[in-house]
């Protein structure tokens, strides 16, 4: 059973250019969250998806992120005309079912951007 | 929201002895606490995790405590070994998780 898997491992963007990062959960997985980790620092909630379906953004910021989960296909995070500031790892985790149920949380390997 | 507090942000201890690290939180509606153990440039392991209705899970070397009342949980580990050192970091929630900021645990040989 493979994992969450996450793509590209690596993205280097110029200030400007957008940034799309993909996640697809593990196999009978229908919930997804990401999440943003800076450098020494936790991780930080953005947001958790069903599919088709934004169940909470709280944490996204309000403009130049946006999220999706589609009925076929991985996850995406994209983040409009990145700043240096969004330099960070971007981890998305999967559970079988929400956190309501108390499911565990599986955690790919993360996508570590890096805005020039 | 919920507000999640960890305490030490760094522990070192020699190779043999116990450590332990504690987590206070906020949301009396959080229901699950996991623990995930970060190495550096790797993505967070579960190592273990309690549910409200539990107030004490052992795994092995590993062992969380949960105190409703008080709002907090600790994770014990005991016997310590030097490949157990790495950021842990403690989560609270119910329909997300919100993290502590981390505890950097050094295992001297």
């Amino acid at each position: 059973n493979a994992g969450v898997m996450q793509n590209p491992r690596h993205l280097v963007r110029r200030r400007g250019q957008e940034a799309r990062l993909r996640c697809s959960p593990m196999k009978g997985h229908s919930h997804v969250y990401w999440y943003r980790q800076l450098p020494e620092e936790g991780l930080k909630f953005m947001v958790y998806l069903q599919k088709e379906n934004i169940i909470d953004e709280s944490g996204m910021p309000k403009e130049r992120f946006s999220a999706e989960f589609p009925k076929e296909g991985p996850s995406i995070l994209r983040i409009q005309q990145v700043v240096r500031g969004d330099s960070a790892a971007y981890f998305c985790a999967s559970s079988p079912s929400g956190l309501a149920k108390a499911d565990t949380q599986y955690f790919g390997p993360g996508t570590r951007l890096t805005v020039l | 929201g919920e507000n999640v507090e960890q305490h030490p942000s760094t522990l070192s201890v020699q190779e043999g002895d116990s450590a332990v690290i504690k987590c206070t939180y906020s949301d009396s509606a959080s229901n699950y606490f996991p623990w995930y153990k970060q190495e550096l440039g790797k993505r967070p392991q579960l190592i273990i995790d309690i549910r409200s209705n539990v107030g004490e899970k052992k795994d092995q070397r590993i062992a969380v405590t949960l105190n409703k009342t008080a709002k907090h949980f600790s994770l014990h580990i005991t016997e310590t070994q030097p490949e157990d050192s790495a950021v842990y970091f403690c989560a609270s929630g119910y329909s997300t998780l919100t993290f502590g900021k981390g505890t950097m645990l050094l295992v001297s040989p």
